[in-house]
């Protein structure tokens, strides 16, 4: 199964707080592609980073990381001193090649919440 | 540049209605893609078009919805009844024709059905 999993449905921290999403994902395939995406109260969806199935290197963007984890299938997201602006859902996808056809599966995403 | 742009942002349509929500993908892509989001079923993609043709088609819910892609710059969607359930944010991306590389979406077009 193509399948991508965000279990954490909501999380609600304090202003300044790191915080983590967690992204795991199935495939059988060799190749593929991840991706996060953000969707402020707007609604609009806002491409935020790729990664390919080869390259495992950890990524850092001003107060966004990503630590991506073959072993485990995960591809998890990091945010350093959060801000309320960071407010928004966060969806983890996974792009593969189904039946032939091109996907792009997302997660169910996780709305998180920055307080002040 | 500009991104994929979508029309209308916002329509509010009475059940029975026909419903033309349109795409302009962003200028040299190749892959046109439309999806749905809704509370139940979070994004879901509908159809895709590579080089304007239909590849898959297979998440369109039923015949009341249909997609075209006339030329490489524009594309619709169409719902005809419209239908209560139909109510969503339909957005619409696009990417370059390498399957790694990243697709934008637009800032999608909110469908309220009564």
């Amino acid at each position: 199964a193509q399948k991508v999993t965000q279990a954490q449905t909501e999380i609600s921290v304090v202003e300044k707080e790191d915080v983590t999403l967690d992204c795991v994902y199935e495939t059988r395939d060799t190749t593929y592609y991840l991706f996060w995406y953000k969707q402020p109260p707007s609604g609009e969806l806002v491409f935020l980073i790729r990664r390919n199935s080869f390259d495992e290197q950890n990524e850092i963007s001003g107060r966004y990381s990503w630590n991506f984890q073959k072993s485990t299938s995960s591809f998890n997201f990091t945010i350093t001193a959060s801000q309320v602006v960071d407010s928004a859902v966060y969806f983890c996808a996974l792009r593969v090649i189904i039946q032939g056809a091109q996907k792009l599966v997302f997660g169910q995403g996780t709305r998180l919440t920055i307080n002040p | 540049d500009a991104g994929v742009i979508q029309s209308p942002r916002h329509e509010v349509t009475e059940m029975g209605q026909e419903v033309t929500l349109r795409c302009k993908p962003i200028s040299g892509h190749d892959y046109l893609f439309w999806y749905r989001q809704t509370m139940m079923r979070g994004l879901e993609l509908l159809i895709y078009f590579n080089n304007n043709v239909p590849i898959d088609d297979s998440g369109m819910p039923e015949d009341r919805f249909s997609a075209k892609m006339p030329n490489a710059s524009f594309s619709t969607l169409k719902i005809q009844p419209s239908e209560p359930r139909d109510s969503a944010v339909y957005f619409c991306a696009s990417s370059l024709r390498f399957r790694g590389n990243t697709i934008y979406f637009g800032e999608g077009s909110w469908l309220t059905v009564v």
